[in-house]
């Protein structure tokens, strides 16, 4: 079951303490991306990245960070600004020209101790 | 604003019934609509899209840009249909380069 690997599974935050959220895929996509799922709100996105070095907010980036030092992978930090942290986080990527055929991971469950 | 709209968010019918999960949508410009699906302890993946305007596991989608819908329908629902579904959009012209926007979810639950 390759592809797109996200960890923890499961994550625990304290207050005012950031956290990161891995994502690593090996299906040589150029596109990432980070998705919050809140029960009864869908999917909403963070952020992603076309391409390495470079990586655009999306709908509910504040109080988020992430990176794309490289291909495979985009790392998604919580801040201690991210003041309801609690939510299933998903990534996804997808190839070059293939706008809407995402790969999804298969989640982190980020909860506030 | 780009929106997508799921109204149910359970959706309950018997094996052999008729199913239809509405969709509906809101966009100034020219989207693509996708159905994406999520089994039980498995990931969410694309189901179908309409530009495809194929049949995928006995389920089709019609878009009605009339009446900005893309509802889900399938004429007999299997146990196995069972699933959390989302209906989904993005810009066709491409510069939103797969920044999907997700309805709310539709819990479909079929029983024997």
């Amino acid at each position: 079951d390759g592809g797109i690997t996200q960890s923890p599974k499961y994550l625990f935050r304290k207050e005012g303490q950031n956290v990161t959220l891995s994502c690593e895929q090996n299906l040589n996509h150029d596109a990432m991306y980070w998705y919050r799922q809140d029960p009864g709100q869908g999917l909403r996105l963070i952020y992603y990245s076309q391409i390495v070095n470079d990586f655009q907010k999306g709908d509910i980036a504040e109080g988020y960070s992430v990176s794309r030092e490289k291909k495979e992978s985009f790392p998604l930090t919580v801040t201690s600004a991210q003041k309801n942290p609690t939510a299933f986080y998903l990534c996804a990527s997808s190839m070059e020209g293939t706008n809407e055929k995402l790969f999804f991971g298969s989640g982190t469950q980020l909860s506030v101790l | 604003a780009q929106r997508v709209t799921q109204p149910e968010k359970l959706l309950s019918v018997f094996k052999g019934a008729p199913v239809e999960l509405k969709c509906n949508y809101s966009y100034s410009g020219s989207p693509e609509l996708f159905w994406y699906v999520q089994y039980s302890r498995q990931r969410l993946q694309l189901l179908l899209r309409h530009i495809s305007r194929e049949s995928i596991k006995g389920f089709t989608a019609d878009l009605n840009k009339g009446e900005t819908s893309f509802h889900l329908k399938k004429p007999f629902a299997q146990e196995e249909d069972s699933a959390m579904y989302y209906c989904a959009l993005v810009n066709a012209g491409g510069t939103s380069y797969g920044k999907l926007t997700f309805g709310q979810g539709t819990i479909l639950t079929v029983h024997p």
